[in-house]
């Protein structure tokens, strides 16, 4: 089974605060995404990478950096950690291109910025 | 942007009833996927349909699939209490590299 791994589920840091939030996948795939979530707006992307060392915005990149350095491993950066981005925080990965491409996701990060 | 839009935001039936989910989405598409997240948790895969696909079963889910007026609907027989959750459609345009989501149904079943 696919299982996709998030170093924290719940975190709670102070405004200014640089985060780091760890996603860990064990299936060898390519592609990995950053998602946050809140009431009433579904999922939304912030960052993804098809590849080591690639990546591109999402629709809402904004406040959020990334780093992908090895294929199983993507980390999502808030520079300096807001109120807005209190948040669900969701790590998901899948094959590339493939017909078929589903995600598979983790467990969530809460996310509290006071 | 949220191409997918589910509707009812929330539906609450009863154990065994028949639960009927819709999404409606803008562009064409590769594939259209449902997705199911339990309170506090990462959303789980259930079922896939191709864009030359009408209708697909796995279990006690059945979805079908209106590409001329692109929309989904994913219909839950029998449910069950443990059924509560969340449920997303996503779409697979192709050209992108990422699933856009839609904003969900949350289905309460009553036991």
């Amino acid at each position: 089974d696919v299982k996709v791994t998030q170093s924290s589920r719940y975190l709670v840091k102070r405004t200014g605060e640089k985060v780091f939030l760890e996603c860990v996948q064990d299936m060898d795939h390519e592609n990995m995404f950053w998602y946050r979530q809140d009431p009433g707006l579904g999922l939304r992307l912030i960052y993804f990478s098809y590849d080591v060392k690639m990546k591109e915005k999402g629709d809402i990149p904004e406040g959020y950096s990334v780093s992908r350095e090895k294929k199983e491993r993507f980390s999502l950066i808030l520079e300096s950690a807001s109120t807005n981005q209190t948040s669900m925080y969701l790590c998901a990965s899948s094959f590339p291109l493939t017909r078929d491409r589903e995600q598979y996701f983790g467990p969530g990060t809460r996310l509290t910025v006071t | 942007s949220q191409q997918g839009e589910e509707d009812p935001q929330a539906l609450s039936i009863q154990e065994g009833e028949n639960a009927t989910m819709n999404c409606s989405y803008k562009t064409s598409i590769n594939n259209l996927q449902w997705y199911r997240q339990n309170s506090g948790r990462g959303l789980v895969h259930l079922i896939l349909i191709r864009s030359n696909e009408r209708e697909k079963h796995s279990g006690r889910l059945r979805v079908t699939l209106d590409t001329s007026k692109k929309s989904s609907s994913l219909l839950i027989t029998a449910s069950r209490a443990a059924d509560t959750a969340s449920y997303f459609c996503a779409t697979d345009g192709g050209s992108a590299r990422q699933l856009t989501f839609g904003s969900g149904t949350q289905l309460t079943v009553l036991p």
